[in-house]
């Protein structure tokens, strides 16, 4: 089974700073893919950043990056410069690999509420 | 990037009563949908997977009678709470994707519906 595993209800970050929210996972496909998403408070869900198990590189995209470490199966994502903006949920998912007449479903940890402070 | 929209955006409805919630993708076309489901300070779950012209898929535990879902065009996935009960109150997400699954098929997001049952 599939698991993911977000261990921070919250976290704080002054604005300006770096701060990374934490992301383990647990699968037995060889072929999966992590993602992070944000929910600000009016619930919509927005797509960060997107990690292949086959890519050797840390995704990154603006001021996201996400910290794979595939033998510790964790994905953590760094956001730089923290914005207010960036005061929202997180959640980090994860959808395994294609298994022949499957559907491939994306579960989410728990989330993460980020509170960016001035 | 796509964009999937959702209607109503809110809804209050009498308990015994259905409720119908439409999920659209517009600029796409999706051959699988999901239905997640929402409570407040807590994480996606999801509850169906439906594919275009086929009955859905349920997870484990969500009541397929109660929880209508009807996936009829490659643009729309409906999702139909019927007989709908204070307990059934929640914020209900779809999302909807396009190909096949596997690797960086990116999963959009509807902004949700949110459910009052009185």
């Amino acid at each position: 089974a599939q698991k993911i595993t977000q261990t921070q209800p919250g976290m704080f970050v002054q604005e300006k700073e770096a701060v990374t929210l934490d992301c383990t996972y647990d699968t037995s496909d060889q072929s999966y893919g992590l993602f992070w998403y944000k929910q600000p408070s009016s619930g919509e869900m927005i797509f960060l950043i997107y990690q292949g198990s086959y890519d050797e590189q840390n995704a990154t995209e603006g001021r996201y990056s996400l910290n794979f470490q595939k033998a510790r199966k964790s994905a953590n994502l760094v956001i730089s410069a923290s914005q207010l903006g960036d005061s929202a949920m997180y959640f980090c998912a994860m959808r395994g690999g294609w298994r022949g007449g499957a559907t491939n479903k994306l579960i989410f940890g728990t989330g993460t509420l980020l509170a960016v402070q001035p | 990037g796509a964009v999937v929209s959702q209607h109503p955006s809110w809804v209050i409805c009498k308990s015994g009563t259905s409720v119908k919630i439409e999920c659209r993708s517009l600029d796409f076309q999706a051959t699988t949908m999901f239905w997640y489901r929402q409570f407040p300070k807590q994480s996606l779950m999801l509850m169906a997977t439906s594919n275009e012209g086929s009955k859905a898929t349920y997870e484990q535990g969500v009541e397929k009678d109660k929880f209508l879902i009807n996936h009829a065009s490659l643009t729309l996935s409906t999702l139909t709470v019927t007989s709908a009960h204070p307990e059934d109150s929640s914020f209900y997400i779809c999302s909807a994707r396009s190909g096949l699954a596997g690797g960086q098929v990116t999963q959009y997001f509807g902004p949700g519906t949110r459910l009052t049952v009185l």
